[in-house]
């Protein structure tokens, strides 16, 4: 049973270059969360995404950074134009559908690591 | 402005010692979370706290929500080197799907 995949675990951009990253979640989970965690900080919400719904993009710059979970495939957090300040971790987290992360949690992967250079 | 204090930042003790981490705010939450998390990976769940007052046990973990439920600690007992990591607390509010996370301990247990 195949917990939450990221990929790539390591990305490096030069300014100015596109970033993508994919997450898929779970068996079964159909919703999907993003967080940034930059060195010595906690982890700080992104996005909240279920099937083809953006649910909660309140924590998401509003230029330069998208995301997606299409009916069918990874979601996908997008970063245009990279800038050094976008060199963080980022993680994914999913759960299912009747079992909220504010009672049961999240399950996160491993994460990307993005560089910009 | 952090939501949620988590102190102390950085814990280095000796195999076998007990230590305790808190978790504080001004702000009241539905449930509070502790995850560990080891270097180059994700956060991994321990524990979900939901009730006022709780307290649950895992081995050698045991986690409090405070009364109000504003703030919770992490006791270890006998730490151990496999204990080491950094340890993040989170809140939650309501059946909004995002936590707020702390800045976490950084908990160093030498043999």
């Amino acid at each position: 049973n195949a917990g939450v995949m990221q990929n790539p675990r390591h990305l490096v951009r030069r300014r100015g270059q596109e970033a993508r990253l994919r997450c898929s979640p779970m068996k079964g989970h159909s919703h999907v969360y993003w967080y940034r965690q930059l060195p010595e900080e906690g982890l700080k919400f992104m996005v909240y995404l279920q099937k083809e719904n953006i649910i909660d993009e309140s924590g998401m710059p509003k230029e330069r950074f998208s995301a997606e979970f299409p009916k069918e495939g990874p979601s996908i957090l997008r970063i245009q134009q990279v800038v050094r300040g976008d060199s963080a971790a980022y993680f994914c987290a999913s759960s299912p559908p009747d079992r909220g992360p504010s009672n049961y949690g999240y399950t996160f992967g491993s994460g990307t690591r993005l560089t910009v250079v | 402005t952090q939501l949620l204090e988590q102190s102390p930042q950085f814990l280095s003790i000796q195999e076998g010692e007990n230590l305790t981490v808190y978790c504080n705010s001004s702000s009241v939450f539905s449930s509070l979370q502790w995850y560990r998390q080891e270097p180059g990976e994700g956060p991994v769940l321990l524990v979900t706290v939901v009730t006022g007052g709780e307290v649950k046990k895992l081995k050698r973990l045991t986690f409090q929500f405070g009364d109000a439920r504003k703030d919770s600690s992490l006791h270890i007992t006998a730490a151990q080197p496999g204990d080491t990591g950094l340890y993040l607390c989170a809140g939650a509010r309501g059946s909004q799907g995002n936590l707020i996370f702390g800045k976490g301990t950084k908990l160093s247990v030498k043999p």
